[in-house]
């Protein structure tokens, strides 16, 4: 079982706030990702990181941000939380050798008002 | 048009039936082939991967993957009402830009007692 954590599961916050997903793994995996998922929809990448220091955007347009100040640790920030942003957020992480074989925790439900 | 078209269902079967999903896909560069599967309201696990075509085995679960035919399946033997979950099938090449994977909207397979 992958030992990758995600808190808070659930968030509700009203609009303008600024909220932080976080995310951890034990594994020691260099690659951390950031993936949305609305509801029935594919998972689309927001964000990725190869190691510390290393910080891309993904495929889908986001209006967050991401940090990769330690290995474990890949939070993600929204300064301004809107609307558009309610859907689910889900961490995963891989090894270098084997990029492909993602491992994901069990996602961030945000619901902004 | 999508690049990984996958059917959403549901799917609804009899316990100890052959469960039978597949996805289709556009891009000839995908070579890394995964299945996922994803309860409510948790992050996906991966189930099975494949590099290039043939198939593969793990218990009740045999991944297949035709290239010629951009084709995947997994099926899915004596089903089990805990096998009923959304399936995800995923897609990767070498040179996908940080190793993203491209997903499709998944199944949603309910076995029966």
């Amino acid at each position: 079982e992958a030992d990758i954590y995600q808190t808070p599961r659930y968030l509700v916050i009203g609009t303008g706030k600024k909220i932080t997903l976080e995310c951890s793994q034990t594994m020691g995996h260099d690659k951390m990702y950031w993936y949305q998922q609305d509801p029935g929809m594919e998972l689309h990448l927001i964000h990725y990181s190869y190691g510390v220091n290393s910080t891309e955007k993904g495929d889908l347009s986001s209006e967050s941000t991401v940090s990769r100040i330690r290995t474990e640790h890949f939070p993600l920030t929204l300064e301004s939380a809107r609307p558009s942003h309610t859907s689910q957020y889900l961490c995963a992480s891989s090894e270098w050798r084997t990029p492909e074989t993602q491992y994901f925790g069990p996602g961030t439900r945000l619901l902004v008002l | 048009q999508k690049e990984v078209e996958q059917d959403p269902g549901p799917l609804s079967v009899p316990e100890g039936a052959i469960v039978s999903l597949n996805c289709t896909y556009s891009n000839s560069a995908f070579q890394y082939f995964m299945w996922y599967r994803q309860y409510s309201r948790k992050g996906p696990e991966l189930l099975m991967y494949t590099y290039s075509s043939g198939n593969k085995e793990d218990g009740r679960f045999t991944a297949q993957v035709d290239k010629s035919s951009k084709y995947i399946s997994l099926f899915i033997r004596d089903s089990q009402p805990s096998d009923s979950a959304t399936y995800l099938c995923a897609m990767s090449s070498i040179k996908a830009a940080g190793n993203k994977l491209t997903f499709g909207g998944g199944t949603r397979v309910l076995v029966k007692p």
